[in-house]
């Protein structure tokens, strides 16, 4: 059962557009949710984090939306550089967990100079 | 300040042989998760040492094991290896005070392949 569903698989946007990523999730009880930028042959490094009492963070060009309702999020990142080209990941954790994450596939971003 | 760092970054392993893996977690954390990421997926929880005890598991057989040293530093092993467990495994670290939503950080991974 996958927990965190991301779409798109990937991503194509020319530079100075918008990029934007879904998740959905379905465990009510997560409440903790990163999104993750991955460069090739590097670990995961955190982009911008949002709880589900907000329903919009923004940091620089990375913005994220929450829909605690329909049990979704999404990441925006505005005015898209070549320098972002990069596999995106959504995950989840859950108060309880002990900062244990549930990650979604993964978006490949290409920003097109 | 260091951070997240993981020996050795590549390695080639026979089936049937065993691995270990070592992290280092970032200066001042004493929790550290290890993580596998196969080709083109998101990384899958394999479990989580705190005090040097094993308190979370993902769904992975017994073949996975680890152990957290009193610096805190940890290692993974697995043994009699299979193909399928050719992946780029991930340490993370993170602190037990205040956990929920504490920021994870992630070593750059050790890149396993089983042939």
């Amino acid at each position: 059962q996958q927990q965190v569903k991301q779409s798109p698989q990937s991503l194509i946007v020319q530079k100075g557009g918008i990029s934007i990523i879904n998740c959905a999730y379905e465990n009510t009880a997560f409440d903790y949710f990163p999104w993750y930028q991955q460069f090739p042959g590097k670990g995961p490094a955190l982009l911008i984090a949002i709880r589900p009492d907000v329903s919009e963070k923004k940091e620089g060009r990375f913005t994220i939306s929450f829909n605690k309702s329909a049990k979704q999020f999404s990441l925006h990142i505005m005015d898209s550089q070549p320098g972002d080209s990069a596999t995106y990941f959504c995950a989840a954790s859950k108060h309880s967990g002990y900062s244990t994450l549930t990650f979604g596939k993964g978006t490949m971003l290409l920003v097109s100079p | 300040d260091a951070g997240v760092t993981q020996s050795p970054t590549h390695l080639i392993k026979t089936r049937g042989q065993q691995v270990t893996l070592r992290c280092s977690p970032k200066s001042g954390h004493d929790t550290v998760s290890w993580y596998q990421q196969a080709l083109g997926q998101g990384p899958q929880f394999i479990f989580q040492y705190y005090e040097e005890e094993e308190r979370q598991r993902g769904n992975f057989p017994d073949r996975f094991s680890g152990h957290q040293f009193p610096n805190y530093s940890s290692e993974l092993n697995v043994n009699a290896l299979l193909l399928g467990d050719s992946a780029l495994y991930l340490c993370a670290s993170s602190l037990e005070q205040g956990s929920a939503g504490n920021t994870i950080y992630f070593g750059e991974g050790s890149w396993l392949t089983v042939v």
